[in-house]
């Protein structure tokens, strides 16, 4: 089965600064990498995602990039933002649909 | 109005007792899914519905026993409640029979404290 690691586990940001999660899978059959926010009391929510196709993908001050050979993905976080601070997760899907979370990034932007 | 709602937010009981949560979805999804989160964060899934039929039965007791008497409704029932059982449970619906055809909607969490 797929197995993902993210890194790192805590990540601490002044405003104004990027922030970079990466993630590693072990599945190359995967082919759909979503990354989710999850503030506090709340449920996770995608930001954003990207497939296996495709090796970059923007909106606004996110990014995600795909290298498929290294199998590994990032998340970029331009310009943080107080309300950037929450657990990120990223994720791996292989092609029987099975999901699998990274362990989750503590993300604390300090103004 | 909340796309994916679990009842009840909180839940505190003791060892040994059975519990339920429920969770509805009202974005017309077919796949719906029971996510547990424990103390470090860590989300596991446990179990997947497409269209009132399981699908992905991870390595849960037997304890656990969901139940979808429609597509929008998956309850989750747990008898004789351990310790370890204490986490914060995530409802989700997803579009397609698969994760991967499309974003998955979590509910807001039940947290469970056993005592």
């Amino acid at each position: 089965g797929e197995n993902v690691e993210q890194h790192p586990s805590t990540l601490s940001v002044q405003e104004g600064d990027s922030a970079v999660i990466k993630c590693t899978y072990s599945d190359s059959a995967s082919n759909y990498f979503p990354w989710y926010k999850q503030e506090l009391g709340k449920g996770p929510q995608l930001i954003i995602d990207i497939r296996s196709n495709v090796g970059e993908k923007k909106d606004q001050r996110i990014a995600v990039t795909l290298n498929k050979t290294a199998k590994h993905f990032s998340l970029h976080i331009t310009e943080t933002q107080p309300e950037d601070s929450a657990v990120y997760f990223c994720a791996a899907t292989d092609s029987w649909g099975k999901f699998q979370f990274g362990a989750g990034t503590q993300v604390v932007v300090t103004p | 109005d909340t796309a994916v709602s679990q009842t009840p937010k909180y839940l505190v009981t003791q060892m040994g007792n059975d519990k339920s949560i429920k969770c509805e979805q009202n974005l017309g999804h077919d796949t719906m899914y029971w996510y547990k989160q424990d103390s470090k964060k860590f989300l596991k899934i446990m179990f997947s519905y497409n269209n009132k039929e399981l699908i992905i039965n991870e390595t849960v007791p037997n304890r656990f026993s969901p139940k979808s008497p429609d597509k929008a409704h998956l309850n989750l029932h747990i008898n004789s409640l351990e310790l370890g059982d204490s986490a914060v449970y995530f409802c989700a619906s997803s579009p397609g029979q698969h994760a991967n055809t499309g974003e998955l909607f979590f509910g807001e969490g039940s947290r469970l404290t056993v005592l």
